[in-house]
């Protein structure tokens, strides 16, 4: 079956650290997506990709990086410049036009500080 | 700028009643509607889109939503809930004329008790 897949499911940060977050979609879509949840805060946009080797930053994009070498993959940095890192954090898809399609999800990464 | 207001963080019902979440989006331009729902640690499924045509609109789980232009809402209902309703549902809308990520509402927690 199609989907998304984020590992590793929980992860656990030390600080200074860097971790990188892995998003792998098997849908073909071109476009994909970083959101971070907060408890009450909905999702909030971190970076998003409409095509390869393109990304554009969303609302809260400081302290976090991306890349885009393959349709498939979306991998998420969260640097030592992000200080408040403790969330959960959802990656997503988007295929055709984008426009009128539903964003399809994986099942997300928690990240807590050691 | 496009934005959208859940009215209720928390709505607890009994089982078997009927449930309305509410949501009211602000936006200049057409949009494309969806209502997705989160269980716990999981990631977010879609329930069902509006995108044009008619204005009610039918999803999975038995839910359904009426898209209201004139007061600008997309409130979503259940004739029945069960006890597996319990989770958060989220609001979300996309600008028609731009592909961009979708803009989330900051949830309502459904509780359903028997």
């Amino acid at each position: 079956d199609g989907g998304i897949t984020q590992s590793p499911k929980y992860l656990f940060r030390k600080e200074g650290q860097n971790v990188t977050l892995s998003c792998e979609q098997n849908l073909n879509h071109d476009a994909m997506y970083w959101y971070r949840q907060d408890p009450g805060q909905g999702l909030r946009l971190i970076y998003y990709s409409q095509i390869v080797n393109d990304f554009q930053k969303g609302d809260i994009a400081e302290g976090y990086s991306v890349s885009r070498e393959k349709k498939e993959s979306f991998p998420l940095t969260v640097t030592s410049a992000q200080k408040n890192p403790t969330a959960f954090y959802l990656c997503a898809s988007r295929g055709g036009q984008g426009r009128n399609q539903p964003q399809h999800f994986g099942d997300g990464t928690r990240l807590s500080i050691l | 700028a496009q934005s959208v207001t859940q009215l209720d963080s928390q709505v607890p019902v009994f089982e078997e009643a009927p449930v309305e979440l509410r949501c009211n989006y602000s936006s200049s331009v057409s949009v494309y509607l969806f209502w997705y729902v989160q269980y716990p640690n999981q990631g977010l499924q879609l329930l069902l889109k509006y995108l044009s045509g008619s204005t009610l609109v039918k999803g999975i789980n038995g839910f359904e939503a009426e898209f209201n232009k004139s007061q600008t809402s997309f409130h979503l209902r259940k004739p029945s809930v069960h006890i597996s309703d319990t989770a958060e549902y989220f609001c979300a809308v996309s600008l028609v004329q731009a592909g961009t990520a979708l803009i989330f509402g900051k949830g309502t927690t459904l509780s359903v008790s028997s």
